[in-house]
């Protein structure tokens, strides 16, 4: 099965500075059409998860530029680069590219908190 | 602009089943998979299964093979998931989400319906 390990999984940040998430597979995310299916997630307190990013760098509609997702191959990372109060949650990767017997399994999670 | 909306909260006996609806509007709800994801208290994310509707293939997750059943009614735009055996550590937010393409996962989510599992 694919694991994934995200890191760290506590991020205390001061308003106004960046952050940064990394997310790693065990196995590469290239998929047969050449796309990478990486997907990030931010689920704020007491709401549904939302999706930010897809295919590694794909924001979704409504998602500020201030996040960026970048990477390759098996190593991901997710950034705000000016961290906003909003922005307090858990942010989860998850890969779309390979369908193991197991099941999807997301990555373990990281607490975003303000300083 | 593609919606789901779930069932209520439930409180089920520990050992029976509960069945949990996710209706989608706005959207062709044939073609894209839906997904269900539970969320024990405290805890992450865990994806249980998936459903393409137009094919009605459904993949479980290993460790709830055998309990879980997902199914879709393509008339009414409506996935369902029913868990039984239920147990206390089964108590948690389950969320419907649907994805927008092949590997795009979970662009839309449902807000989520309590299962509470409590004798």
């Amino acid at each position: 099965d694919v694991v994934m390990t995200q890191s760290p999984l506590s991020l205390p940040v001061t308003l106004g500075q960046p952050a940064s998430i990394s997310c790693r597979s065990s196995q590469s995310l290239v998929y047969s059409d050449g796309n990478t299916y990486l997907n990030w997630f931010q689920q704020r307190p007491g709401q549904s998860p939302r999706r930010l990013i897809y295919r590694v760098s794909n924001r979704d509609s409504g998602v500020p530029d201030r996040f960026s997702g970048s990477g390759s191959g098996t190593d991901f990372t997710l950034k705000i680069s000016r961290v906003e109060a909003e922005d307090v949650g858990v942010y989860y990767c998850i890969q779309g590219t390979h369908w193991p017997s197991g099941g999807l399994t997301f990555g373990g999670g990281t607490k975003v908190e303000i300083k | 602009q593609v919606q789901l909306v779930q069932s209520g909260a439930e409180v089920k006996k520990p050992g029976s089943s509960v069945k949990v609806s996710c209706k989608v509007s706005g959207g062709t709800f044939r073609r894209n998979t839906i997904n269900w994801v539970r969320q024990a208290p405290g805890q992450g994310l865990e994806w249980m299964g998936r459903i393409i509707p137009i094919i009605a293939i459904t993949n479980y997750a290993q460790r709830f093979q055998g309990r879980v059943t997902i199914t879709a009614d393509k008339s009414t735009g409506t996935a369902y998931m029913e868990l039984t055996s239920l147990r206390s550590e089964d108590t948690a937010v389950y969320y419907c989400a649907r994805d927008t393409d092949y590997g795009d996962l979970m662009g839309v989510w449902g807000q989520g319906t309590l299962v509470t599992v409590s004798s």
